[in-house]
């Protein structure tokens, strides 16, 4: 079972439209850390969101943190195919430490 | 110059072989990780050692034996491989070791993976 569910599991979109990327728990997190990972790298971090209700913009990306921290959303805004890779959210839980990851989202932007 | 490095970054292997897969970095991090992705790209945890002191040890067969010489790297080890081993195998370092108390918000710099094919 996985703490961090993510949806959808693939998203697929043309250049200039908005996505949005979903990450739920039921459990609480200490914080959400939002990855990107492109074909043959390792993740790299975008952002990491620490407090309830938290909103964090990267350029045209809005990440933001559930109000009881359980849940956390990506919103891209006119995608480029750049954005393309999978979207993954990592957190500990605040019951733990180790960081746990969803399933990922898997995001085309088609030019 | 690459943060986290890995060798090799694909390892193609019979099934019984037994491998290993390095991994270095040079960010002066403290702790380090090793973590397996399926093939549905799901991360999971295997070790973590914070300054060559194992930390994290999760429900991994003992096949598997992870080796820190120092604290800029960390090594896995694979006897007896088996076709389920098939998978990428990530390394990662942070700046601080992940915390029971407190909120942890350490970055994982993560390094390119290693491709191990079991056949």
């Amino acid at each position: 079972t996985q703490l961090l569910e993510q949806s959808p599991q693939f998203l697929s979109i043309q250049e200039g439209e908005n996505l949005t990327v979903y990450c739920n728990s039921s459990s609480v997190f200490s914080s959400l850390q939002w990855y990107r990972q492109e074909p043959g790298e390792g993740p790299v971090l975008l952002v990491t969101v620490v407090t309830g209700g938290e909103v964090k913009k990267l350029k045209r990306l809005t990440f933001q943190f559930g109000d009881a921290r359980k849940d956390s959303s990506l919103h891209i805004t006119a995608a480029q195919p750049g954005d393309t890779g999978l979207y993954l959210c990592a957190g500990p839980p605040s019951n733990d430490y180790k960081l746990s990851f969803g399933a990922g989202t898997t995001v085309t932007v088609r030019a | 110059d690459t943060a986290v490095s890995q060798t090799p970054k694909y390892l193609v292997t019979q099934m019984g072989n037994d491998k290993s897969i390095k991994c270095e970095q040079n960010l002066g991090h403290d702790t380090m990780y090793w973590y397996k992705q399926d093939s549905k790209k799901f991360l999971k945890i295997m070790f973590s050692y914070n300054n060559k002191e194992l930390i994290i040890n999760e429900t991994v067969p003992n096949r598997f034996s992870p080796k820190s010489p120092d604290k800029a790297h960390l090594n896995l080890h694979i006897n007896s491989l088996e076709l389920g081993d098939s998978a990428v195998y990530f390394c990662a370092s942070s700046q601080s070791k992940p915390r029971t108390s407190g909120r942890w918000t350490g970055e994982l710099f993560f390094g390119e993976g290693s491709r191990l094919t079991v056949l």
